[in-house]
């Protein structure tokens, strides 16, 4: 076990509603990254938060967005739900120094009806 | 851009015979190369890394090479078991910036008893 923990496991929501997922990091981290992971596919890079803010983005559209707080923990939300929205959310963990070891949680299932 | 190609997508193995995993990335910055296990409802869980000064590493069973010069790195895992079934993901990452991960497409492995 990592020591990163998710929430919820799982989520249902229909297109076009909002949604709210959270990652609280390992003890002694002070940088989250979320990504997105599609059935059968290697996990996609969404974006990192250090001290509170975003460093960093992939090719995601606005509508997601998030938040770290000064526990180190996050939040993903996403707008506007599509039905692509639908995979495994993943948030990982490290220490910011120079290049660490990203340490993730069990992820967020979700799905988009 | 960025990419990491992974091979071979799915590999069969019988107990105790070894299971190679290659990876080529395309980003001649990337300095940091870690091997993720991701069994089923579960996040990837670190298995080895190597960092670009260094040719190969080993951790009992599992070992991992990397040539800098054709951009390619392996999985090596010796004497398999069935716990080793699994996905295995590659990921490729700059020291620099974000320190963002760009994943492999995964190889489902299966040790058959």
């Amino acid at each position: 076990e990592t020591g990163v923990t998710q929430s919820p496991t799982h989520l249902i929501k229909t297109r076009g509603q909002q949604v709210t997922l959270r990652c609280s990091s390992q003890s002694g981290h002070n940088t989250v990254s979320w990504y997105q992971q599609a059935l059968g596919q290697g996990p996609q890079f969404i974006f990192q938060y250090y001290r509170e803010e975003e460093n960093g983005r992939g090719n995601f559209p606005p509508r997601f967005s998030g938040l770290q707080f000064p526990n180190y923990s996050s939040e993903l939300n996403v707008n506007a739900l599509e039905l692509d929205d639908s995979a495994l959310y993943l948030c990982a963990s490290s220490f910011r120094t120079q290049q660490e070891t990203q340490y993730f949680g069990p992820g967020t299932r979700l799905l988009v009806l | 851009g960025e990419n990491v190609e992974q091979h071979p997508s799915t590999l069969s193995v019988q107990e105790g015979d070894s299971a190679v995993i290659k990876c080529t990335y395309s980003d001649s910055a990337s300095n940091y190369f870690p091997w993720y296990k991701q069994e089923l409802g579960k996040g990837p869980q670190l298995i080895i890394d190597i960092r670009s000064n260094v040719g190969e590493k080993k951790d009992q069973r599992i070992a991992v090479t990397l040539n800098k010069t054709a951009k390619h790195f392996s999985l090596h895992i010796t004497e398999t078991q069935p716990e080793d079934s699994a996905v295995y993901f590659c990921a490729a990452s700059r020291g620099s910036g974000t320190y963002k991960y760009i994943f492999g497409t995964g190889t489902r492995l299966k040790v058959l008893a």
